[in-house]
């Protein structure tokens, strides 16, 4: 079946702008979390949503960053006045209800870079 | 904090040599074990997991015991592949919690 996908696959920006990056979960996945990966580290974690609701935030780096999940399906990661720091990979994953700790598929991710 | 150290890479190693990939943590609690593998082009997966001290994850001829004496949970391969190539990473996820926490990351590159 189809995996976790995410759009756009690249995204450069200018400082300042405003950038909407977009992730796919696998169906019937209730669970949904975006990390972020900078060059030569692991991803850190960002935000988990529970169906529509946040259940955690305390990953977001500060209140540039926002993210949704309205219909408890697709995910927007919403970042404005961008920093050159921003520039990262952006994982998204996914995992059912029932899945064994830990067990989540990620996408391939999204490349912003901000210059 | 709960953090995850890896083995700095990159390694390289020839087809069917033995393979160990360190990675020790440091947690508040009693956290599971994961060792997550991204291969080129694609996304990361899910490759072992130990959910309590003194299990041994286990697939694809890879190994990792969770040894809470030493705070480690190291990868073994007996022997290694062509196909092994990839970027591997440590990770640990706390009782509650649905985040995980992963270690940098260790490139293996096997020659033929």
């Amino acid at each position: 079946g189809a995996g976790v996908s995410q759009t756009p696959s690249n995204k450069v920006t200018e400082k300042g702008k405003y950038v909407e990056l977009r992730c796919d979960p696998i169906s019937g996945h209730t669970a949904l979390y975006w990390y972020r990966q900078s060059l030569g580290q692991g991803p850190e974690f960002l935000i988990y949503f529970q169906g529509t609701g946040a259940a955690d935030d305390s990953g977001l780096p500060n209140d540039r960053f926002f993210a949704v999940r309205p219909e408890g399906s697709v995910s927007t990661l919403k970042i404005q006045r961008t920093e050159r720091g921003d520039s990262a990979v952006y994982l998204c994953a996914s995992s059912p209800s029932l899945a064994g700790v830990g067990e989540q598929y990620f996408g391939p991710g999204t490349r912003l870079t901000v210059t | 904090g709960n953090s995850v150290t890896q083995m700095e890479g990159p390694v390289t190693l020839s087809e069917e040599a033995f393979l160990t990939i360190n990675c020790t943590y440091t947690a508040t609690g009693y956290p599971s074990l994961f060792w997550y593998v991204q291969y080129p082009g694609e996304g990361l997966q899910l490759l072992l997991k130990a959910t309590k001290a003194d299990d041994k994850g286990s697939n694809k001829g890879f190994e990792a015991t969770y040894r809470k004496e030493t705070t480690s949970f190291h990868l073994e391969k007996g022997s290694v592949q062509v196909s092994d190539s990839a970027v591997y990473f440590c990770a640990l996820n706390l009782q509650g919690a649905q985040k995980l926490v992963f270690g940098q990351g260790t490139r293996l590159t096997i020659n033929p």
